[in-house]
């Protein structure tokens, strides 16, 4: 089935590397990614890999996934306090469509 | 710069009373989604359409519950009557196609039933 995991809560300092983890359940997972939610907004969306990739670089994001252990993480260098948010991860699954699940969201406190 | 549409951005209501949310995806997109986002967790999905189809509503709670797309452009969901529990953020998102790809979300519609 379909589970989306990630831990709750992380807090790092201003210039440090964040670094944000999550577990996904099904190995039939197409795109996976990683989403910003700032307080009462809808999801923007940071950036996301191809299955069949193991590292994606986007500036100050890193985006690795194992697919042998189904786990995806987003690293953020030299961190903000811009960049104080929920970050959800999700997956998109193919079940003859494109479903896309998504994890409870972990936020980020970034402590100038 | 294109956006999804959303309205009412906030809703409050009395349990029993009828509520309903509109949605106006990008255009051209095919797949629109409705999720309910509840205080504290991630979004769940709701109901999905390809065109005007509904693709997969399984956790759509259709005693209360309903969504439609009739033109295949913008989306209703309707809940009637509200429960205290449908308390959340009702998020829409718009995909181009069926494909794997960016959903690009609205920013919500916070519904508080009292």
């Amino acid at each position: 089935g379909e589970d989306v995991e990630q831990s709750l809560f992380l807090s790092v300092r201003e210039g440090d590397s964040s670094v944000i983890n999550c577990t996904y359940t099904d190995s039939s997972s197409t795109y996976l990614y990683w989403y910003k939610q700032e307080p009462g907004a809808g999801l923007q969306l940071l950036t996301y890999i191809f299955s069949n990739m193991d590292m994606k670089q986007d500036q100050r994001l890193t985006v690795l996934l194992n697919k042998k252990d189904k786990h995806l993480s987003l690293r953020i260098a030299d961190t903000q306090t811009g960049d104080s948010a929920i970050y959800f991860c999700a997956e998109s699954i193919s079940r003859g469509y494109q479903k896309v699940t998504f994890g409870i969201g972990t936020k980020l406190q970034v402590i100038p | 710069e294109a956006e999804v549409a959303q309205s009412p951005r906030y809703k409050i209501t009395e349990k029993s009373q009828a509520v309903a949310f509109w949605c106006d995806p990008i255009s051209g997109h095919a797949t629109l989604y409705w999720y309910r986002q509840i205080l504290g967790q991630g979004p769940e999905l709701l109901v999905q359409f390809q065109d005007e189809s509904v693709v997969d509503d399984s956790q759509l709670p259709k005693d209360r519950f309903s969504a439609e797309r009739l033109k295949g452009v913008d989306s209703t969901l309707k809940i009637q009557p509200a429960e205290l529990g449908d308390s959340a953020m009702y998020l829409c998102a718009s995909r181009l196609g069926p494909a794997p790809g960016e959903l690009f979300f609205g920013e919500g519609s916070r519904l508080t039933v009292l």
